[in-house]
């Protein structure tokens, strides 16, 4: 079956606009993640979702950052007002339960840059 | 908070032969899961491997291996008969009692395997 998909594969913008970034899951998972990863680092947490709620938000570097899902599914991950900091790849994982031993599966990644 | 930590930026190998990448982590928790993910050019990020901490037998998973040394809180990974397809950011994760249970990752291995 089809894999985690994320879309735009590469988004170069403006400081100050404001993105969108997508992903959709792998159908039937009902665990979300959003991580960022920045030029040459690892990966840190973003957000949550189990469902359409987002019990750990816990990640989100200040509140230029939000993101929804909707119908169980596809997330978008809104950046307003960007600034040249979050330039990085934002990747986006399912899991089937978000249980300690459900793998998470990638997507690969959205590249955003900001001028 | 959990931390992991990988100390070898970049490495080199030789294909067919062995390499041995490490990782440590801090926690309190008794009970969590560690893995490793490979994440070549396209950016995609793969699980190589993945170890429960309640068990002691150490995973394996075809030409990967890992040392798992619970009292260090120590997690290395050993890539056998190295393949040119090997050639990847390797990243080690943690995730322990957080209830979605999001992924820490470490900084990251840059590994080159030559012909």
């Amino acid at each position: 079956g089809a894999g985690v998909s994320q879309s735009p594969s590469n988004k170069v913008t403006e400081k100050g606009k404001d993105v969108e970034l997508r992903c959709d899951p792998i159908s039937g998972h009902t665990a979300l993640y959003w991580y960022r990863q920045s030029l040459g680092q690892g990966l840190e947490f973003l957000i949550y979702f189990q469902g359409n709620s987002a019990p750990d938000k816990s990640g989100l570097p200040s509140d230029r950052f939000s993101a929804e899902r909707t119908g169980g599914s596809v997330s978008t991950l809104t950046i307003q007002r960007t600034q040249q900091e979050d330039s990085a790849v934002y990747l986006c994982a399912s899991s089937h339960a978000g249980g300690r031993n459900n793998e998470q599966f990638f997507g690969p990644g959205t590249r955003l840059t900001v001028l | 908070a959990q931390t992991v930590t990988q100390s070898q930026p970049e490495m080199s190998v030789q294909e067919a032969e062995t390499v041995t990448l490490s990782c440590t982590y801090d926690t309190s928790e008794n009970n969590y899961y560690l893995f490793w993910y490979k994440q070549p050019p396209s950016r995609q990020m793969i699980l190589v491997i993945r170890q429960e901490a309640y068990k002691q037998q150490n995973a394996t998973e075809n030409r990967f291996s890992v040392n798992f040394q619970k009292a260090a809180k120590s997690f290395s990974l050993k890539i056998s008969d190295s393949q040119l397809g090997d050639t990847a950011m390797y990243f080690c994760a943690f995730t322990g009692n957080n209830a979605g249970n999001m992924l820490t990752f470490g900084g990251g291995t840059r590994l080159m395997v030559k012909p």
